[in-house]
């Protein structure tokens, strides 16, 4: 089966560098790829989409690629900001299906 | 996207009773999801509600513990019943809108 896999340590950069978070997934290749923000104790918030056949999405600040090859998406936030500071999700969605399968998500924090 | 109101938003609940967790979304959709995300984890699916017919649950979950009601196109309720510690959790509403799932807020419920 499908397993989406996260950095389950924390980033810790400085306010204005670019951080860059890891999604690997272990099996096929989704039909497509989501980045989503959760803040402590809350939902997640839908951040980027990127599909099987498209390599980089950009979206303000923040850019998502999606590396069939490598099996691996990378989700950048240029310019980082303490506001950043939050646990990121990665999560796939196979062709046919409508069901996302999620990551642990990794920490990022900000420092000013 | 899509607005989509939990209530309640935060709860402290005995061990042995039951708590229903009501989300309204502010536009008509056919399927909405429950996930539970236990502290450090990932999210999981629960079960998948569509209006006028049985939920469909995941493996691991079961009806007579987590009761499902979807009344309408806008409106669904989860019960997480005769709670244990072991469901304290948060427990998230989610709607697929366009091959991307956008979360309520969340209800944290905490079991004692």
């Amino acid at each position: 089966s499908q397993k989406i896999e996260q950095n389950s340590e924390a980033l810790n950069i400085q306010e204005g560098k670019t951080a860059t978070l890891t999604c690997n997934y272990t099996n096929y290749s989704p039909a497509y790829l989501q980045w989503y923000r959760q803040d402590p104790g809350r939902g997640p918030v839908f951040l980027l989409l990127i599909r099987e056949n498209e390599k980089e999405k950009r979206k303000e600040r923040l850019k998502v690629t999606f590396d069939t090859t490598l099996k691996q998406s990378l989700f950048h936030i240029t310019a980082s900001q303490p506001a950043d500071s939050a646990t990121y999700l990665c999560a796939e969605t196979a062709g046919g299906s409508y069901i996302p399968t999620f990551g642990r998500g990794t920490s990022l924090i900000v420092h000013p | 996207s899509a607005v989509i109101s939990q209530k309640p938003s935060r709860d402290i609940c005995q061990r042995g009773t039951s708590l229903t967790i009501q989300c309204q979304v502010d536009s008509q959709v056919t399927m909405m999801f429950w996930y539970r995300q236990q502290p450090g984890q990932s999210l999981t699916l629960i079960a998948t509600a569509n209006q006028g017919s049985e939920a469909t649950y995941e493996s691991g979950f079961v009806i007579d513990k987590f009761p499902i009601s979807r009344p309408n196109l806008t409106f669904s309720t989860l019960t997480v019943s005769n709670m244990s510690p072991e469901d304290s959790s948060i427990y998230l509403c989610s709607v697929d809108l366009g091959n991307t799932i956008y979360f309520g807020e969340g209800s944290w419920l905490t079991v004692v």
